[in-house]
Formats: C-alpha cells, sequence, structure tokens
C-alpha cells in the first residue's frame, strides 16, 4: 500500500525564491497535516486541513508561507518568499481522522542559502 | 498552558541492555502514541494508547498508558543497532489533534 508520499525529498534554493513542497496523502484518509523539524524546536505543527478544509493554521510562522489542499489527494505548503531560517525537514501525515494516529511521509529537506 | 515532557533527551546504550524513556504531561489526555524516526526518514508509529492503564507490545517494545491519563512509558528489550533513532511520544484527543514530544536519542554501542 502506498503511504504518504512527498515531492522533492531534497530542495536547495537561494533566499527569495518561492517554495512549493507536495504531499500526497493515504487515500482514504480525511485529515492532513504539515510539520517542520528543526533540532532546536523538534516537530512543530504548521497546519492540519480535515475534508480539505484548512482546521488550525496558528502554527504557520507568518505571510510567508501557506498551504492549501485543493482536493482529498493533494496539498502543497508554500514559502514566498524563502529565508535562511526557513531551513528545515518539512513533513506532511495523514489521518484517518485529526486525533487518530498520524502516517508520515519521508520528508522534504528544504535548504535556504 | 499545559507541561508537556518526553525524558531523557538521550540515550547511550550497550547492544543488548534493555531501554526505558517515558513521556509526562500537566493535562490528561485520551491518547497517547510512540513514534520511531530512522535518519533521513519520517516518524514511524510504533504503538497507539487509548485506554488509562493498557499495557500494549509489539515484539521487543512494551507501551503503556498511565492510570492517571497523564503519562506513558516505552521499553525496549534486548536492544539492537538497528533501534537506533529518535523516539517521540504524541499525546491528544482534543479539539487539538496531536501534540509531539522533543524526543529521545537512542544511541546503541555495539
Amino acid at each position: 500500500d502506498a503511504g504518504v508520499i512527498q515531492s522533492p525529498r531534497h530542495e536547495v534554493t537561494e533566499m527569495g525564491q518561492e517554495v512549493t513542497l507536495r504531499c500526497k496523502p493515504i487515500s482514504g484518509h480525511n485529515s492532513l497535516f504539515w510539520y517542520r523539524q528543526t533540532m532546536m524546536r523538534g516537530l512543530e505543527l504548521l497546519i492540519y486541513f480535515n475534508n480539505n478544509v484548512p482546521i488550525d493554521d496558528s502554527g504557520m510562522p507568518e505571510d510567508r508561507f501557506s498551504a492549501k489542499m485543493p482536493n482529498a489527494s493533494f496539498s502543497t505548503l508554500k514559502i514566498q518568499p524563502s529565508e535562511p531560517r526557513d531551513s528545515a525537514v518539512y513533513f506532511c501525515a495523514s489521518s484517518l481522522g485529526y486525533n487518530q494516529p498520524q502516517h508520515f511521509g519521508d520528508g522534504t529537506r528544504l535548504s535556504i542559502l | 498552558g499545559q507541561q508537556l515532557n518526553q525524558s531523557p533527551q538521550s540515550m547511550f546504550i550497550q547492544e543488548g541492555e534493555d531501554v526505558s524513556m517515558n513521556c509526562t504531561s500537566s493535562s490528561i489526555f485520551n491518547t497517547w502514541l510512540w513514534y520511531k524516526q530512522d535518519p533521513g526518514e519520517g516518524p514511524v508509529l510504533l504503538i497507539a494508547l487509548y485506554k488509562a492503564g493498557e499495557l500494549t507490545s509489539n515484539g521487543r517494545l512494551t507501551a503503556q498508558f498511565g492510570i492517571t491519563r497523564k503519562d506513558s512509558f516505552l521499553n525496549i528489550s534486548a536492544s539492537i543497532p538497528s533501534d537506533v533513532g529518535i523516539y517521540f511520544c504524541a499525546w491528544g484527543g482534543g479539539a487539538d489533534g496531536l501534540t509531539f514530544g522533543k524526543g529521545t536519542h537512542l544511541i546503541i554501542q555495539p
């Protein structure tokens, strides 16, 4: 069975550029989560969707970050403009419900130079 | 606000030793989950606990949901090199979904 699929696996770009991270959740899962992981802060929840609707985006650092879920099988996390402090591993996870066990993708390692 | 603590932050042990780690909170939760993250990969669910006092095993792993619903522990028996990684507890059950601990880094010396 296919798990959560994220792309790209690695992204290196210069500050100021737009970055788009992509996620395909597990089929049938109603909830989708975006996390950021750094050494200093660990795993931080950025935003989550339930039935394609954003429920809680209080973890989004600032207006440079935006996330969309146009349909049940696809979500994007966009950073515009990117800054070096955005460098981190970004994970997408999905679950049957918002408080059910979450299944993670392998992440996107983002480096902003 | 609620206080959440996962300990220890890191463990250096010899192969074959047993491992114990735990998570505590100042609030009551309905769900405790334990995840493991290998280098370069996403966290993978190990054990899910939904009832106070519940004790669940998965191979050499055993986890318990504390009676007070404010804590959980994870034990690994007879550690092997592939147990190396970061172990996260996660808790939740309310409107805020799941929250993850800071993780316990497990390092095993052969």
